[in-house]
């Protein structure tokens, strides 16, 4: 199976601040989810990868896929409370996840 | 569509009693998937199945549990006996496997055993 680390395992961050998320692949990557989870609730797709070098974004998070296919990014511009909970990567090849990341930002 | 759709949203129960969670996946979708969710072991796949078959059930922790699909709109994942250790968010989520589309996931169940 494909193992998937995150980091950092959690974050805390003021209002208004950008901040990075990453994600790394033991393997190489076919296609990878970025999910995001509010606490007590369902994962929320936020985008999927699948060719290197590809980068997507939805409203002010941007994630980009390296060229290697094993190392993906997630990025918030101008973070907002609405942007804290739990992210996590998915392979799309079997359907496992990283640990996760908790994000918290700060008013 | 409702989306996936769990039950219960919350169970608790005792020490070697048996539990079943169900999950109706979204129609058209032809894989599903159980997780179990815990602070300590993170977001585990239990089982996955494609069209009613099951996959990949190396996640299933040891023969207490087991997940069954009779058809392509209800799945269930059954714990017997359960025990403490086994409290945790179990979640199901679908897909159309093979079509690079994301899969959705339900609300999940928290267990409770005590």
């Amino acid at each position: 199976s494909q193992e998937l680390e995150q980091s950092p395992q959690s974050l805390i961050v003021q209002e208004g601040k950008n901040l990075t998320i990453n994600c790394t692949s033991s393997k190489t990557l076919y296609g990878l989810y970025w999910y995001k989870q509010k606490y007590g609730e369902g994962l929320i797709f936020l985008m999927m990868l699948q060719k290197g070098g590809e980068e997507k974004s939805h409203e002010k998070i941007t994630a980009k896929l390296d060229e290697k296919k094993q190392q993906s990014s997630l990025h918030i511009t101008a973070s907002q409370p609405s942007h804290a909970g739990i992210y996590l990567c998915g392979a799309e090849s079997d359907m496992r996840f990283g640990a996760g990341t908790r994000l918290t930002v700060k008013p | 569509d409702a989306g996936v759709i769990q039950s219960p949203r919350h169970e608790v129960t005792e020490m070697g009693q048996e539990v079943t969670l169900r999950c109706k996946p979204i129609s058209g979708h032809n894989s599903l998937f159980w997780y179990r969710q815990t602070m300590m072991r993170g977001l585990e796949l239990l089982i996955y199945f494609n069209n009613n078959v099951p996959i990949d059930d190396s996640g299933m922790p040891e023969d207490r549990f087991s997940a069954k699909m009779p058809n392509a709109s209800f799945s269930t994942l059954k714990i017997q006996p359960s025990e403490p250790r086994d409290s945790a968010v179990y979640f199901c989520a679908s897909s159309n496997r093979g079509g690079n589309t994301e899969a959705f996931f339900g609300q999940g169940t928290r267990l409770t055993v005590v």
